[in-house]
Order: structure tokens, then C-alpha cells, then sequence
């Protein structure tokens, strides 16, 4: 077990440009959860897979945001046309469906949109 | 945005010290959890609560699932130092997603 692992650990870009994260869940988890947070705030949920179905996204989740998981493996999160307030630290999450709640968390991507 | 309230925002005790804090809510929820953040970490599970009236022991920590479904305390006994950090609630609706506190961040002085 090595844990969820998140590529890359920081990201800087600008304004307008497009980035893409990867989450690599632990393997025998089926379901995938994607959270954003500020400083001062906890996590906030942006949308989660169980396998490679995306059940459920958050409304707060822009067109610019999207988040696949092509085999119900490892997802990818990517937005389009970045603003500065996107900047946050993106966390990935997964859990076996039938351990109710136990989420693990990877250590997150941290994005400066400049 | 954020459901789910908690309280105190921050706490600054001696070591050796209890801590208590909580989380209420406007909503039910299935499951309540406790998760420590460490600087540029991911949350880490502490103790989940799936029964109303449950109690729920991890050591120093023991936890409470309310009555009422809505809220939920998080107890820490004789602080120490490495408890520095902050602790946030979470809960989980029938819809699988899960909500978290703003946080309460703990500093432990030796």
C-alpha cells in the first residue's frame, strides 16, 4: 500500500493558461474523490467517481473544471483557462465503497495561478 | 460552500492540557469523522462515527456521533506537542459525498 499519490506537488502558471492534475488512488479502492482548498478553510468538494463513473459534482465545479478516471484507476483534473482565484490546493481522496466515510488523502497539488 | 460549523477556530493550550471542540450542522448526516492536517499534507483520518449516541475512543481522542445526527465533538486528553495541528469535522450524506469544517487549529505549548 503506498498511499494516494498526486503528480505534480506544485504547479505555478498564468493566467489563462490550462493545467491537468493526476491522482493515483490506493489500488484496490473504487472510489476517487477530488476537494479544493484555500488557506483558513477546510476541503471542499469538487466531485467523486466511484470506478470510473463520475457520480456526483459539486455546483460550485465551473465548465473550466473537468475530472476523468478513463479505467477506474488513477483520474486526471484538469482546468481550462486558469483565473487567480482558482489558485488553492487540490487534494485527491479514495476509499473502499463499503468502509463508509474513510477517506485517505494524497498530499495535494498546490496551484498559483499568476 | 462550507456546511458544517466548528468551533473554536483556534485554541492555544499548555501540554498536558484536554482539548474539546465541535462541529454542528443544519443537515443529518450518516457519518461523522475527525481528520488532523498537518502544514502541506493531506488530511489524515482520525476516528469515524456511523451511530447516533456513539463514542468512539483512538487513544487520547474520543469522539461523539450526536442525537440529533447534526453535530459531533472531538475530545483530546493530556496534550502534547506533536497534537499541534488542525483538526477538522466532516460528515457524510446518503449521497456519499462528504463536507468538512472550516478547521480548528490546536497549538500545544510545551
Amino acid at each position: 500500500d503506498t498511499g494516494v499519490s498526486q503528480d505534480p506537488r506544485h504547479k505555478i502558471t498564468k493566467r489563462g493558461q490550462n493545467v491537468t492534475f493526476r491522482c493515483d488512488p490506493i489500488s484496490e479502492h473504487n472510489r476517487l474523490y477530488w476537494y479544493r482548498q484555500t488557506l483558513g478553510q477546510g476541503p471542499e468538494f469538487l466531485t467523486y467517481f466511484q470506478n470510473e463513473a463520475q457520480l456526483e459534482k459539486s455546483r460550485l465545479l465551473s465548465d473550466r473544471f473537468s475530472a476523468e478516471r478513463p479505467k477506474g484507476s488513477f483520474s486526471t483534473l484538469e482546468i481550462q483557462r486558469t483565473e487567480q482565484g482558482d489558485s488553492a490546493m487540490y487534494l485527491c481522496a479514495s476509499s473502499l465503497g463499503n468502509q463508509g466515510g474513510k477517506l485517505f488523502f494524497g498530499s495535494g497539488t498546490q496551484l498559483s495561478v499568476l | 460552500g462550507q456546511q458544517l460549523n466548528q468551533s473554536p477556530q483556534s485554541m492555544f493550550i499548555q501540554e498536558g492540557e484536554d482539548v474539546s471542540m465541535n462541529c454542528t450542522s443544519s443537515s443529518i448526516f450518516n457519518t461523522w469523522l475527525w481528520y488532523k492536517q498537518d502544514p502541506g499534507e493531506g488530511p489524515v483520518l482520525l476516528i469515524a462515527l456511523y451511530k447516533a449516541g456513539e463514542l468512539t475512543s483512538n487513544g487520547r481522542l474520543t469522539a461523539q456521533f450526536g442525537i440529533t445526527r447534526k453535530d459531533s465533538f472531538l475530545n483530546i486528553s493530556a496534550s502534547i506537542p506533536s497534537d499541534v495541528g488542525i483538526y477538522f469535522c466532516a460528515g457524510q450524506s446518503y449521497t456519499n459525498d462528504m463536507r468538512f469544517g472550516a478547521g480548528t487549529r490546536l497549538t500545544v505549548k510545551p
